[in-house]
């Protein structure tokens, strides 16, 4: 078995600046997903990695940035907080490109004032 | 572009009561589907997950069918608890192109009253 790790599990921010959120696993997994939960809109693709240093924009990518520097992590910057801005961040990983089933962290949970 | 229907919002229910959870898909081929539990402060958890027509996925008791005519995978209980209560997903592993990510539907949220 494996984990994912998230941190933050909370994050306050303010209006216009940038945040980071992080995700760590060790299932030695070479794909990696951040998702975005918003109440009413389910789960939307922001970024994949299909392995280390590999970057692949989602459905969502627009205002935000990411970077795998490492097989086991993978973090996530808010480039700019929207004000009143509410999100959970969802980590995943599966073993491979090939490989469907995705794993979820426990989530970072964003409120921006 | 790929989807799922999960028709339900809102499912509420006593103990030992039989669960259906409606899911339908719109895709080419043979999707892989999967069912997701999210618990209340948790990411979403794997159930289980079909891959090829009239296949039976399963585990903790829930369990769905490929149905590759209807284009279903309802996820299905027949004595639910308390301890169910829940957000269940439903998602295809879209492959389009070189694309690989899951496909979510909205959601249902599962109530349970002892």
């Amino acid at each position: 078995g494996g984990i994912i790790t998230q941190t933050p599990k909370f994050l306050i921010g303010q209006e216009g600046q940038k945040l980071t959120l992080k995700c760590q696993q060790n299932f030695n997994h070479d794909t990696m997903y951040w998702y975005r939960q918003d109440s009413g809109k389910g789960l939307r693709l922001i970024y994949y990695s299909i392995t280390e240093n590999d970057l692949q924009k989602g459905d969502l990518s627009e205002g935000y940035d990411a970077s795998r520097e490492k097989k086991s992590s993978f973090s996530l910057t808010v480039t700019s907080a929207q004000k009143n801005e509410m999100a959970v961040f969802l980590c995943a990983s599966s073993i491979d490109w090939g490989g469907d089933t995705q794993y979820f962290g426990p989530g970072t949970r964003l409120l921006v004032l | 572009g790929d989807s799922v229907t999960q028709t339900e919002g809102q499912v509420a229910l006593s103990e030992e009561d039989f669960l259906t959870i409606h899911c339908n898909y719109s895709a080419s081929g043979y999707p892989a589907l999967f069912w997701y539990v999210q618990y209340p402060g948790e990411g979403p958890q794997f159930l289980f997950r079909a891959s090829r027509d009239k296949e039976k996925g399963s585990s903790r008791g829930f369990e769905a069918t490929y149905n590759k005519e209807t284009t279903s995978f309802h996820l299905q209980k027949a004595s639910v608890q308390e301890s169910d209560s829940a957000v269940y997903y439903c998602a295809l592993g879209d492959r389009t192109g070189n694309t690989r990510k899951l496909i979510f539907g909205l959601g249902t949220t599962l109530q349970v009253q002892p």
